[in-house]
């Protein structure tokens, strides 16, 4: 049992890059969720997925592009990485939009932006 | 919009001592309240969650919580710690009808001295 996982792990680029984040999860979530996670604001929601190709922008989307062709995948690109974008950010899914569902997360991505 | 309020960032307490980890949060309806543990360089993991009902709620390793509307408050407790309890707790509040988004507490770091 696979669960949700995120690769890489951890990512070193250089600001102006193009980055992008993966996320993986083998139970057929429906829901999924990028959060990055900074000191001082703990986790902040970037955008999230319903279904396979719906998305819709969280409260700091600015920067970042979601796609979703398939339910089991959700990766989060940087178009031009800027070192604000420096933080670690964590995938999670559930298995529906019911505030009752448990989200799951992964184990984060570190990513630094020279 | 929901928010939460962790006013401690960081704790301090002996191994076997009590512990009482504070969370205040804004909505307008009965919330739906949660708790997350972070334990260095891992994904986050649900302690426990509240709906609605019985307001003292009970989760995994021995933690409790309970939700005081008077108040606004969800603090979690928990009798004994132990060491291995060292790590990031964060409150998170969910809105009915939200898409299971959920708005999380700056986290308070909390530190068990053997």
């Amino acid at each position: 049992d696979a669960g949700i996982t995120q690769s890489p792990r951890y990512k070193i680029t250089e600001t102006g890059r193009q980055v992008t984040l993966m996320c993986h999860q083998t139970w057929s979530h429906s829901y999924m969720f990028w959060y990055r996670q900074d000191l001082g604001h703990g986790l902040r929601l970037i955008y999230y997925s319903a279904a396979a190709d719906i998305t819709d922008k969280g409260e700091v989307s600015d920067g970042y592009v979601v796609s979703r062709s398939k339910t089991e995948n959700f990766p989060l690109t940087l178009e031009s990485a800027t070192r604000s974008q420096t933080s670690v950010y964590f995938c999670a899914s559930s298995g529906s939009g019911n505030p009752q569902e448990t989200q799951y997360f992964g184990p984060g991505t570190r990513l630094l932006v020279l | 919009a929901q928010s939460v309020t962790q006013p401690d960032i960081h704790i301090t307490v002996s191994e076997g001592a009590s512990l009482e980890l504070r969370c205040n949060y804004s909505y307008g309806a009965t919330p739906y309240l949660f708790w997350y543990v972070q334990s260095p360089g891992q994904g986050l993991q649900l302690l426990l969650k509240y709906f609605s009902g019985d307001t003292l709620v009970q989760g995994i390793k021995g933690f409790e919580a309970e939700f005081k509307r008077s108040q606004s408050s969800f603090n979690l407790r928990k009798p004994s710690v132990h060491w291995s309890d060292a790590a990031e707790y964060f409150c998170a509040v969910g809105a009915r009808g939200g898409g299971n988004k959920l708005t999380f507490g700056t986290g308070t770091q909390l530190k068990v001295e053997l």
